[in-house]
Formats: structure tokens, sequence, C-alpha cells
């Protein structure tokens, strides 16, 4: 199957400070991507999908102007988690699909950001 | 509304088989899936099913859907030490963008 890698796997920042996560299709051309957060012992719950050259859908209770996302091309999407406080802790994963119609989505390895 | 539940724990002896239900409300899904997540990991792809099908095996893994009571089984023949995860079951929803909707998970324990 199709590769999607993210970076960094894990980074621990200072609360205030912005965080920028990257994930990449390394062997196709993702017209869509996803952004999860899943919490200790919790689901996966979506909070926005991104269109190359679009801006981002983002799901209800999701702040946009504190999760920016960008996808600025066909093989890379940028989540920033801004002003970042302990709360925003928790495991991200992107996901990416490159044709519609399709059960095809395919997920990247996780980041685990801790905010202190 | 776009739910998908399934309970949260299970506890089999290892050799016997897993059975993982869920059960979901959105009648438009086109995929059904089962992930699998080993601690700290990513997601891993065990198995989909397209919506018109009933069942689906593959090697240790059988998938039963019952379309019409909106319930997704995951069976697993022969359970091993190394299938103790969290599975989720999820559906793509037709209806809004290709998103997928996940479950809260099970977390499968095995005993000896």
């Amino acid at each position: 199957g199709a590769v999607v890698s993210q970076h960094p796997s894990w980074v621990i920042c200072k609360s205030g400070t912005s965080v920028k996560i990257e994930c990449r299709s390394l062997d196709f051309q993702a017209t869509t991507m996803f952004w999860y957060r899943q919490f200790p012992k919790q689901s996966l719950m979506l909070m926005a999908t991104s269109n190359e050259g679009s801006k981002a859908t983002y799901e209800q209770g999701v702040e946009k102007d504190k999760f920016l996302i960008n996808h600025a091309s066909l093989t890379l999407s940028t989540l920033t988690v801004t002003s970042a406080h302990p709360e925003d802790s928790s495991f991200y994963i992107c996901s990416a699909s490159g044709q519609t119609g399709t059960y095809e989505q395919y997920f990247g390895p996780g980041t685990r950001l801790t905010v202190t | 509304g776009e739910d998908v539940e399934q309970s949260l724990f299970l506890s089999v002896r290892e050799g016997d088989s897993s059975v993982i239900n869920c059960t979901y409300t959105d009648s438009s899904s086109t995929y059904l899936y089962w992930y699998k997540q080993e601690p700290g990991a990513g997601l891993q792809l065990l198995t989909y099913i397209f919506s018109n099908m009933d069942m689906k095996q593959d090697q240790r893994l059988t998938v039963l859907l019952n379309k019409k009571d909106k319930h997704l089984s995951l069976r697993i023949a022969d359970t091993q030490t190394g299938d103790s995860a969290i599975y989720f079951c999820a559906e793509k929803l037709v209806s809004s963008a290709s998103k997928i909707i996940f479950g809260s998970g099970t977390r499968l324990s095995i005993r000896p």
C-alpha cells in the first residue's frame, strides 16, 4: 500500500509556543488529507479535511485559528498548533486519499505532542 | 447523524475466536473498515468491506455486514497474543466528502 509519513513522531514544547506537524504522501499524490487527534484510550476525532490548494474544512468545535492547516502541494499537508496549551497534548494522526470513490485512505504513524 | 459504536473491552482465551461487534447509524456509508492500533502506534488497516457485500474473509479474519441492522462484526480465528490491540470500526460516508468516522475502539486482550 501507499506510504504516509509524519514528522516529527513526537514533540515536547512549552506552553504558549507553536508547533508544526508535517504529513507527507511518499509515493502518491494526495488530493485530500485528513487530520485527526486521539486522546489517551479514546477514538480518533476528525479535526479537519484539506484539499490541495484550498482552505481546510474544519469539524464543528475545532478552532481554525488555533489549528492552522496548509495543504500547499499534492504530497504535503501541515498542521500548526498555535499558542499550545497542556490540553492540546494529544496524538495527532493524518491520513491521505488519492482518489475519490475508492476505499483507500492511508494513515500516517502519528505525532505525539506533549505541551508542558 | 454520524455515529459508530463498539463495546470497549473484549477478553478471549488464546486459540479461541474473537468477535468484535460494531453498529453504525449512517446508511449512506460506502465502505466499512476494521483498523488495528497497537500501543503508541498509528492505525493499521486490517480489512474493509464494500457496503453491498455481506461477508468478506481474509485468512483468519471474517467480516460480516448486516446492512439492514447496520451491524458490522470482525471475527478473528485462532486468536494469538499478537492480536492484542485496540480494534476500530469505521465507516466512509458518501455524503460528507469521503470522511471516515471511527468508533470508540474495542480493546482486545488475550488470556493464556
